[in-house]
C-alpha cells in the first residue's frame, strides 16, 4: 500500500530549536497540502503545492515557517525558532488535480518544550 | 469565522442503531462536502463525499445527506458497529482554486455494545 507517509511520527524539540518534517505523498498524486491541528480542532490549512509550486499559503503559516517540494515529490515543512504554541500535529495530504477527496499520512506530532 | 461547524462533540449510539452526524456551513461557495473518519495518533481518513448538486449519497453503511437552502449536511451510520467508534470530521471545499478543505471541530462517536 503507498498511501501518504510522514515522518518523523513524533518531535519533542526545545524552544528556539528549528525541525523539518517531511511528507511523501501518493506518487500519482499531483497536488500535496500540509495542515495542523490542534487539541479539539479540526485540522487547518497551513499551504498547497501543485506539482512544484506552492500555489497558496494561510495566514497561519508566519515567517518562520517554510516549505519546500522539490521536482513535485516529497515535501518538507521546516518551522525556525519554535515556540510553545507551535505544538500541534501536522498533517499532509495529497490529492489528483481531477479529484477534491485528499488522503492524509498519519502526522507528525510536534512537542515544543 | 467557523465556516464549518459540528455542534456535538460527543454523539453515544448502541451498536446496530443508526448514528446520525450533523454539520453547518455559512459559505455559499463550498460545493463539495466530505466525511473523514480519525483514530487517535493516525491521520484521517476519508470516508464519503458529496458534490453541491446532489443531495444524497450513499457507499455501504455510509449516507450523506445534504440540505444546500439550510447549508446543512449529515451523515448516517447503518447500522452503527464498534468499529465506528472514532472522532469524525465533516469539511468543506470549493471546486474551483486550490480546493484546501475547511474543516469543522470534530464529533467523537462511541458504539456501545
Amino acid at each position: 500500500d503507498t498511501g501518504v507517509s510522514q515522518n518523523p511520527r513524533h518531535k519533542i524539540t526545545k524552544r528556539g530549536q528549528n525541525v523539518t518534517f517531511r511528507c511523501d505523498p501518493i506518487s500519482e498524486h499531483n497536488r500535496l497540502y500540509w495542515y495542523r491541528q490542534t487539541l479539539g480542532q479540526g485540522p487547518e490549512f497551513l499551504t498547497y503545492f501543485q506539482n512544484e509550486a506552492q500555489l497558496e499559503k494561510s495566514r497561519l503559516l508566519s515567517d518562520r515557517f517554510s516549505a519546500e517540494r522539490p521536482k513535485g515529490s516529497f515535501s518538507t515543512l521546516e518551522i525556525q525558532r519554535t515556540e510553545q504554541g507551535d505544538s500541534a500535529m501536522y498533517l499532509c495530504a495529497s490529492s489528483l488535480y481531477s479529484g477534491v477527496e485528499q488522503f492524509f499520512g498519519p502526522g507528525t506530532r510536534l512537542t515544543v518544550l | 469565522d467557523q465556516q464549518v461547524k459540528q455542534n456535538s462533540p460527543s454523539l453515544s449510539v448502541q451498536e446496530g442503531r443508526i448514528s446520525i452526524l450533523n454539520c453547518d456551513y455559512t459559505n455559499s461557495m463550498f460545493d463539495y462536502f466530505l466525511w473523514y473518519k480519525k483514530y487517535p495518533a493516525e491521520g484521517p481518513t476519508f470516508l464519503i463525499s458529496i458534490s453541491s448538486i446532489k443531495d444524497k449519497n450513499e457507499d455501504g453503511r455510509f449516507t450523506v445527506f445534504l440540505n444546500k437552502s439550510a447549508k446543512h449536511l449529515s451523515l448516517h451510520i447503518v447500522p452503527s458497529q464498534p468499529g465506528d467508534s472514532a472522532v469524525y470530521f465533516c469539511a468543506a471545499s470549493a471546486v474551483q482554486g486550490a480546493q484546501k478543505l475547511v474543516f469543522g471541530q470534530g464529533t467523537r462517536l462511541t458504539i456501545n455494545p
